[in-house]
């Protein structure tokens, strides 16, 4: 089990180009989110899905698209990068689950910088 | 609008000392995890709690969920080096999704050697 893998791990943008950063889980797992982690700013929601073909906003989704066409991969496209979005991202998984509670599963993360 | 307050936000202390670090909110979480993310890497989980008063060990950790279930602690006996990392709190509020979790922005230890 490869777990969550993520695509690039570093990646240099200039202002204005697009890039999407892949995400894939081999773990069968219905939710897939993508954060983003700026420093001294914990992790902010920016997409989830709750399986292929259903995605939904988080918190701060301005600047940013998602698709799930399968369950494996939930790639986050940036169409028009800016400045503000240098950050670490990170992809992560989880089961569907009956309790109450729900362990996700992190990629190594993505680190972007927009020049 | 900050919805769980980590404190404190940097500790930076000697191998063998002892620790606490905390998680506090106005609002009443289902659940509460803790994870630690290591430099270069994606967040790990250490525990999940759920009921209210809950304590659980893991080795030198000892994690608690408040009573009223707003809030948790952490504390790590005697640390070492390898305890060094990013600790995060992250809940599922109550009455809301139990997939979504709000993260707290963390606290950064560092223990030296």
């Amino acid at each position: 089990n490869a777990g969550v893998t993520q695509t690039p791990k570093f990646r240099i943008l200039k202002i204005g180009q697009s890039m999407t950063l892949q995400c894939a889980q081999d773990m069968n797992h219905n939710y897939m989110y993508w954060y983003r982690q700026d420093p001294g700013m914990g992790l902010k929601l920016i997409y989830y899905s709750v399986g292929a073909g259903i995605t939904d906003k988080g918190e701060v989704p301005n600047g940013y698209n998602v698709s799930r066409s399968t369950t494996e991969d939930f790639p986050l496209r940036l169409e028009l990068a800016a400045p503000s979005q240098t950050s670490v991202y990170f992809c992560a998984s989880s089961a569907r689950q009956k309790k109450s509670y729900n362990e996700q599963f992190f990629g190594p993360g993505t680190r972007l910088t927009v020049l | 609008t900050q919805l769980l307050e980590q404190s404190p936000q940097f500790l930076s202390i000697q191998e063998g000392e002892n620790l606490t670090v905390y998680c506090n909110s106005s609002s009443v979480f289902s659940s509460l995890q803790w994870y630690r993310q290591e430099p270069g890497e994606g967040p790990v989980l250490l525990v999940t709690v759920v009921t209210g008063g809950e304590v659980k060990k893991l080795k030198r950790l000892t994690f608690q969920f408040g009573d009223a279930r707003k809030d948790s602690s952490l504390h790590i006996t005697a640390a070492q080096p390898g305890d060094t990392g990013l600790y995060l709190c992250a809940g599922a509020l109550s009455g809301g999704s139990n997939y979504k979790l709000t993260f707290g922005k963390g606290t950064l230890l560092t223990v030296n050697p």
